[in-house]
C-alpha cells in the first residue's frame, strides 16, 4: 500500500527558515515522481513543483521558482520542501503527492504551515 | 482566478444527478488529459478519474466523467450524503512534462 506520511504542523515567524517533509513507503521510490502542493484556505490547490528521486531532478513551477527548494533523500525515502525566509503569505497547507502519468495518484496528509508575526 | 474554470458551488437532492464542468483552453486540457479530485471536509484530495475518465477502483460508477474539446464533466448520479464535498479539476502540460493547474474547486451540497 502506498504511503505518503507527512511532518506534523508548524508556526513560524516571518524571515524564519522551514523544511517539511514526505516519508514515502509502499512502492519504489525511486522511480516515481513526487510533487509539492499548495492549498491556501478556501482555495484550489497549486502544483509547486516535481522531484524525481532517481536522479533528484527538480522541476518548479514558475509562481513558486527561487522561494523554495524541493529535494530527496533516497537513503529514507523522504521528500523535501524548503523555504530560507518565510513570508506570511506562506501560510497554507502543503501536500506531497506521487504523480502517476498526467496525475497525482496518492497524496499526503498535509502539512499546516502558519506564519505569523 | 484559477486557469480552469469551474463553477463555486453546485447542489442537489440525494438521489438525484449533478454535474460538474470544468473550462480550459486548447493549450491545457485541449491536449491533454483531465483528472477529478475529491476533497472531503479536513481531508487531502483524492484521486477520482485520470485520462478524462477512467475510474480509480474504489469509485463506484454513478460517478463518471468525460472531456469535449476545452471542456470536461464530471456526473454524479444517484446522489448520496457522503458525495458533499468539494471537487478539482486538473491538467497535465504535455509540452512540459510537468503538472498543470487545477480548477478552483465545486462545492457539491447535497440537500
Amino acid at each position: 500500500e502506498v504511503q505518503l506520511v507527512q511532518s506534523g504542523p508548524e508556526v513560524k515567524k516571518p524571515g524564519e527558515s522551514l523544511r517539511i517533509s514526505c516519508k514515502a513507503s509502499g512502492y519504489s521510490f525511486s522511480t516515481s515522481w513526487i510533487a509539492w502542493v499548495r492549498q491556501m484556505p478556501g482555495k484550489g490547490p497549486e502544483w509547486m513543483g516535481i522531484v524525481y528521486p532517481g536522479d533528484s531532478d527538480v522541476r518548479y513551477s514558475p509562481s513558486f521558482q527561487g522561494h523554495v527548494t524541493i529535494s530527496v533523500d533516497k537513503s529514507t525515502t523522504t521528500a523535501f520542501l524548503q523555504w530560507n525566509s518565510l513570508r506570511i503569505s506562506d501560510s497554507a497547507t502543503y501536500y506531497c503527492a506521487k504523480l502517476f502519468a498526467s496525475y497525482y495518484d496518492s497524496c499526503g496528509q498535509g502539512t499546516l504551515v502558519t506564519v505569523s508575526s | 482566478q484559477s486557469v480552469l474554470t469551474q463553477p463555486p458551488s453546485v447542489s442537489a437532492a440525494p438521489g438525484q444527478e449533478v454535474t460538474i464542468s470544468c473550462s480550459g483552453t486548447s493549450s491545457n486540457i485541449g491536449t491533454n488529459f483531465v483528472s477529478w479530485y475529491q476533497q472531503l471536509p479536513l481531508t487531502a484530495p483524492k484521486l477520482l478519474i485520470y485520462e478524462n475518465k477512467k475510474r480509480r477502483s474504489w469509485v463506484p460508477d454513478r460517478i463518471s466523467a468525460s472531456k469535449s474539446g476545452t471542456s470536461a464533466t464530471l456526473a454524479i448520479t444517484g446522489l448520496q450524503a457522503g458525495d458533499e464535498a468539494i471537487y478539482y479539476c486538473a491538467t497535465w502540460d504535455s509540452s512540459l512534462s510537468v503538472p498543470g493547474p487545477f480548477g478552483g474547486g465545486t462545492k457539491l451540497t447535497v440537500l
